[in-house]
């Protein structure tokens, strides 16, 4: 069965450090997102993807945020000088997005503990 | 913007017991109502959704959720749970447009007791 999945499981970094949080998504999905949780907090939303471009960005996702879709299998998101406040899980996530109706389910990966120190 | 808030933080409860997680929404827009499961050191997986129809609706794992209009409420039951039940479970909204956000509740983690 097809699934997201994500890379690396675990990032620890140095605060001010760039980081690069890799994602593959399911093959045929047109849309893309990244979701955060910090430890004991709700999950939140920051981006969507879709054609090559945002579509939708949370007020958290700053200038320090950025996403790409380098090939036609990754999906990344960089945060260019960590801060201690972005120790979090993050989770990728996908879903095809098409076929007419509105509603399509979103398949989430594993995600990636990001710990700033 | 829709809001989802989750009233209990933790649920435990004993095995073969019925448990319900309560969860209510704000929304200015009609939405679409999911519940996930988070096992430990998992991801979400879909446990069920609302998108419209009955308001009745089963998932995975014997769980079934009510949605109720006017309360503006879709809580989570299982008649009788296992000890695998053992999770944290998200209560999430999404307005009805192709590809759009989730927005999720604070979560509650379900301890099953032996």
């Amino acid at each position: 069965e097809p699934e997201v999945t994500q890379t690396p499981s675990h990032q620890v970094t140095q605060m001010g450090q760039e980081v690069i949080l890799r994602c593959v998504p399911i093959s045929n999905h047109l849309y893309f997102y990244w979701y955060r949780q910090i430890l004991g907090q709700k999950v939140e939303f920051l981006v969507s993807f879709y054609n090559n471009e945002i579509s939708e960005k949370s007020e958290i996702f700053d200038d320090q945020f950025s996403v790409e879709r380098p090939d036609g299998s990754n999906f990344t998101l960089k945060i260019r000088s960590t801060k201690l406040e972005d120790s979090a899980m993050y989770f990728c996530a996908s879903t095809h997005g098409g076929g007419g109706s509105s509603y399509n389910e979103q398949f989430f990966g594993p995600g990636t503990r990001l710990t700033v120190l | 913007a829709q809001s989802v808030t989750q009233l209990d933080s933790q649920v435990p409860v004993f095995e073969e017991a019925p448990v319900e997680l309560r969860c209510n929404y704000s929304s200015s827009v009609s939405v679409y109502l999911f519940w996930y499961v988070q096992y430990p050191n998992q991801g979400l997986q879909l446990l069920l959704k609302y998108l419209s129809g009955s308001t009745l609706v089963k998932g995975i794992n014997g769980f079934e959720a009510e949605f109720n209009k006017s309360q503006t409420s879709f809580h989570l039951r299982k008649p009788s749970v296992h000890i695998s039940d053992t999770a944290e479970y998200f209560c999430a909204v999404s307005i009805k447009a192709a590809g759009n956000k989730l927005t999720f509740g604070g979560g509650t983690r379900v301890l099953v007791k032996p």
